[in-house]
């Protein structure tokens, strides 16, 4: 069975500064999906980034980067030049590229972003 | 295009009332998925659907909890007999296609189940 790992339950960052969030995985499978989804307060679930696992190239949306490591298995984000609006929930998420495409998500990450 | 909706956004009930929640998802997809959030936790998959079809409910309880789509109007999620530990927030998710290069499912905004 996937599972998704993220060992960080809580991180800090200064304005302005950069942070790593990491994430494992475990799957048997050659093709899937990952993805980053940030949760504020308000719950609403927001797509940050995603990584089809065939692309060799590491996803990029603005200040938001992956370092995708499909031999380790890991998937970790980078937020470069935190805002104050950074501050959430980040939780990675699992997806085969097969099936039902159901999502296997991370216990997440607490992101504090220090002013 | 709005995006998915669901409702109510809070819903209270009572220990042994009935809680329903709707889905609808995004205009042109036919994918539903419904995943719930344990306070401090992350989402867990519950149910998978197609319109009048369940595909995968593995993740759904064996008792007390139900999902339907049906051809017309949202996706349904049932629970009967709330008891405390059904309190979360479930979220809904649609998605167009499943074999598309650029995957994603999109969420809708929850709703938060309190059971007193």
């Amino acid at each position: 069975a996937q599972t998704v790992t993220q060992s960080q339950p809580e991180m800090s960052v200064q304005e302005a500064e950069t942070v790593t969030l990491s994430c494992t995985y475990d799957t048997s499978e050659s093709d899937y999906y990952l993805f980053w989804y940030k949760q504020p307060p308000s719950r609403q679930m927001i797509l940050v980034i995603r990584q089809e696992a065939y692309k060799q190239q590491n996803a990029t949306e603005n200040r938001f980067s992956v370092n995708f490591q499909k031999a380790a298995k890991s998937f970790s984000l980078k937020i470069s030049d935190s805002q104050l609006g950074d501050a959430a929930m980040y939780f990675c998420a699992y997806s085969k590229a097969s099936g039902t495409y159901k999502y296997i998500f991370g216990t997440g990450t607490r992101l504090k972003v220090l002013a | 295009n709005a995006g998915v909706m669901q409702n109510p956004r809070h819903l209270v009930r009572r220990r042994g009332q009935e809680a329903r929640l709707r889905c609808s998802p995004m205009k042109g997809h036919s994918h539903v998925y419904w995943y719930r959030q344990l306070p401090e936790e992350g989402l867990k998959f519950m149910v998978y659907l197609q319109k009048e079809n369940i595909i995968d409910e593995s993740g759904m309880p064996k008792e007390r909890f139900s999902a339907e789509f049906p051809k017309e109007g949202p996706s349904i999620l049932r629970i009967q007999q709330v008891v405390r530990g059904d309190s979360a927030a479930y979220f809904c998710a649609s998605s167009p296609v499943l074999a598309a290069r650029d995957y994603e499912q999109y969420f809708g905004p929850g709703t938060r189940l309190t059971v007193t």
